[in-house]
C-alpha cells in the first residue's frame, strides 16, 4: 500500500529540547516537503527537497533543520531555537515533472511544549 | 508576490443544497491553482487544479471549481451537498515554476447540515 507515513502522530517536547519528526514515503517520489499548519494560516512551507542530498529553505525555516539522505526519507528536527513549536506539521512528496503538480500529504504530526 | 484569498472562515449548508466555497487569488503570469481538503486530524487531499484548458474543471468526490481569469477567481461549487463533504478546504496558488512555492489560503470550514 503506497504513500506517505508520518510518526509519531502526537509528539510533545520540553523546553531546550530538540525533537525529531519522521517522514518515509514509498511512492517513489523525488520531492518532498514539510509545511507547519496553525488554527486560521493555512499552510506555510517550512524545507524542501527535490533530490537527495539537496534541500532549500522555505518561507519559515528558521529554527527548523532537515536532510535528505535517502529518497525515502526526509526527517524533520524542531530545536531550541524554535521558540513556538506548537502545531501541526505536514509532510508532503510530488513526483518530478510537467503534468505532476499534484502534492501527496502524510497524516500529520502534532507537536505540543510541555 | 504570490497570495490566496478565502473570505469566507464557515461555510453552512443544507444537505442537498448546492454549495460554493470562494478563492481569489494573486500571482505573476499564469496561475496553476488547486483545491485540497482535510478530514479531522488527517493531512490534505488533492480534490482538482487547474494548469491550462476548459475553465470549468471536475474534480474527485462530485467536485467542481470555475477559475475566472478576469475575476481571479478559482470557487469550489458541488450542485449537491452530502453530510460526509464537512471537512476544511484550502485553495492553493503557485506560478508556473511549480509546488515548491505553493501558497494556500487559510482555509474554509464546511459544514453540512442533515
Amino acid at each position: 500500500d503506497g504513500g506517505i507515513t508520518q510518526s509519531p502522530k502526537y509528539l510533545f517536547r520540553k523546553e531546550g529540547q530538540n525533537v525529531t519528526l519522521s517522514c518515509e514515503q514509498n511512492l517513489n517520489h523525488d520531492a518532498m516537503y514539510w509545511y507547519r499548519q496553525d488554527p486560521g494560516q493555512g499552510l506555510r512551507l517550512i524545507y524542501y527537497s527535490q533530490i537527495v542530498n539537496d534541500f532549500q529553505k522555505g518561507d519559515i525555516a528558521e529554527g527548523y533543520s532537515v536532510s535528505r539522505e535517502k529518497k525515502e526519507s526526509f526527517p524533520l528536527t524542531v530545536t531550541s531555537a524554535q521558540k513556538n513549536p506548537t502545531a501541526f506539521y505536514l509532510c508532503a512528496s510530488k513526483p518530478q515533472g510537467i503534468g505532476r503538480e499534484k502534492l501527496f500529504f502524510g497524516s500529520g504530526t502534532q507537536l505540543s511544549v510541555l | 508576490a504570490q497570495s490566496v484569498a478565502q473570505p469566507e472562515d464557515q461555510v453552512n449548508v443544507a444537505e442537498g443544497n448546492p454549495l460554493t466555497v470562494k478563492c481569489t487569488y494573486s500571482v505573476s503570469g499564469n496561475p496553476y491553482l488547486f483545491w485540497y481538503v482535510q478530514y479531522p486530524n488527517r493531512g490534505l487531499q488533492f480534490l482538482l487544479k487547474y494548469i491550462t484548458g476548459d475553465n470549468l474543471v471536475k474534480g474527485s468526490y462530485g467536485f467542481e471549481a470555475e477559475f475566472n481569469k478576469s475575476q481571479t477567481s478559482f470557487h469550489l461549487k458541488k450542485p449537491s451537498a452530502l453530510v460526509s463533504d464537512s471537512a476544511l478546504y484550502f485553495c492553493a496558488v503557485s506560478d508556473q515554476t511549480g509546488a515548491n512555492n505553493l501558497f494556500f489560503g487559510t482555509g474554509t470550514r464546511l459544514t453540512v447540515i442533515p
